[in-house]
């Protein structure tokens, strides 16, 4: 069974662009995860989309915003980038949503330089 | 502050030792606990899945332990591996949200 894949791998961009991440969920999974990684914060949850609605969202600013498809792969958007939204990227992939959804799958992440 | 505390922040051991990694959570009421190893440049990867009932649980050379009463968990890896090496992420979720809090990690490097 395919992994996570998430796409670009590497995306620099410039203050004030915006972008759109990708993410294909390991097939039958219905619940996807969006995370931000930075050395200095660490992991930390941006949102979780299941049957295509974001059913939680972390402590982000609305220039991040995504969205779920009917075959369950999802996108990630930052719009109007700023230096500190350098980070890795990364979405994972699990059956059922929350914690009750099992193991967590990850991709290998994008990541995003901001210049 | 973090709910999810992780000690020691970074570990060097020789190939072959044994070491334990801790991780404290103040997370309540609580739903389970899990292990993940992330090699550097590459997303998590889940090492253990744990609940309230259970207090030990294996994969392989790793061994996690929970007491939910302290609020404590520990990863002990055994006869490490150079491929050990890597960061290791305690997340807690609570059972009245679907949030998981992250620690942030310990980075544990084996050298031969």
């Amino acid at each position: 069974k395919a992994g996570v894949t998430q796409t670009p791998r590497y995306l620099i961009k410039t203050r004030g662009q915006q972008v759109t991440l990708s993410c294909s969920p390991i097939s039958g999974h219905r619940s996807v995860s969006w995370y931000q990684q930075t050395p200095g914060q660490g992991l930390q949850f941006l949102f979780e989309y299941f049957s295509e609605t974001q059913r939680n969202k972390g402590n982000f600013p609305g220039r991040f915003s995504g969205r779920q498809f009917s075959n369950s792969r999802s996108e990630m958007n930052v719009s109007t980038l700023e230096l500190g939204d350098s980070a890795l990227y990364l979405c994972a992939s699990s059956l059922a949503r929350g914690r009750f959804g099992g193991t967590q799958y990850f991709g290998p992440g994008t990541r995003l330089t901001v210049l | 502050k973090n709910q999810v505390e992780q000690s020691p922040q970074s570990l060097i051991i020789l190939e072959g030792k044994n070491c334990t990694l801790q991780c404290n959570y103040t997370v309540s009421p609580f739903s389970n606990l899990r292990w993940y190893k992330q090699d550097t440049g590459r997303g998590p990867v889940s090492l253990t899945i744990m609940t309230f009932s259970e207090n030990t649980k294996s994969n392989g050379r790793y061994t996690a332990t929970l007491d939910a009463d302290t609020k404590q968990s520990s990863l002990h890896i055994t006869a490490s591996q150079l491929s050990d090496s890597a960061s290791y992420i305690c997340v807690v979720s609570a059972d009245n949200n679907n949030d998981m809090r992250f620690g942030a990690g310990t980075r544990l490097t084996v050298k031969p």
